[in-house]
């Protein structure tokens, strides 16, 4: 079945350093690929998505290119800011047979210091 | 405004007890989802509603059952509940069910503690 695999965290940074978060897939279809950000006590929200190959979202200075070649969506920020801290989730959503589902890996927690 | 808001945000409860949880979007979205989190923060999906149609139910215990009274409203009862029910449940919905570029939209969730 299809599955998400993102680095385990937490990570750590100091205000300012640049972001990694590694995240591959597998799916039996074309996935699209989404970024969710979770902030202490709220629910997940969209940050970015990409629907096709070599397409690359971007939202907040955050970006992630699909790669296809590389089943890969990996989060990446230049400079991060204290705000930043809360908890990332990379997902797919396949069809299966009851229509679209969107799987979301295990996520990542990100502490940002001043 | 909130777009997706589910009641109660907090639950406590003894084992054996039955509760329910309430689910209202107002983005006119046909599609709406439950999903469970558990205490190291994974997601997992339960069940999907499409127009008030049952579209996914993962493997799921028969002591979960949801409810679509209509496309705007999803509940989630569960009958029952044992230690390991403990989460938080989140609703969300969709624009649809058929595109794989559907974004989801999440309520706050309901942290469920069974005692």
């Amino acid at each position: 079945g299809d599955s998400v695999t993102q680095m385990e965290g937490p990570v750590t940074l100091s205000e300012e350093a640049f972001l990694t978060i590694n995240c591959t897939y597998t799916a039996t279809g074309y996935p699209s690929l989404f970024w969710y950000v979770q902030y202490p006590g709220e629910g997940l929200q969209l940050l970015l998505k990409a629907t096709k190959a070599d397409d690359k979202g971007s939202n907040k200075g955050f970006e992630a290119t699909y790669r296809k070649e590389t089943t890969s969506f990996h989060l990446e920020k230049g400079s991060v800011q204290v705000s930043d801290s809360a908890v990332y989730f990379c997902a797919l959503s396949d069809r299966g047979t009851g229509g679209f589902k969107t799987i979301f890996g295990a996520g990542t927690r990100l502490f940002v210091k001043a | 405004d909130t777009a997706v808001s589910q009641t109660p945000k907090y639950l406590v409860t003894q084992m054996g007890n039955d509760k329910s949880i309430k689910c209202e979007q107002n983005l006119g979205h046909d599609t709406m989802y439950w999903y469970k989190q558990d205490s190291k923060k994974f997601l997992k999906i339960m069940f999907s509603y499409n127009n008030k149609e049952l579209i996914i139910n993962e493997t799921v215990p028969n002591r979960f059952s949801p409810k679509s009274p209509d496309k705007a409203h999803l509940n989630l009862h569960i009958n029952s509940l044992e230690l390991g029910d403990s989460a938080v449940y989140f609703c969300a919905s969709s624009q649809e069910a058929y595109s794989g570029a559907n974004v989801l939209t999440f309520g706050a969730g309901s942290r469920l503690t069974v005692l």
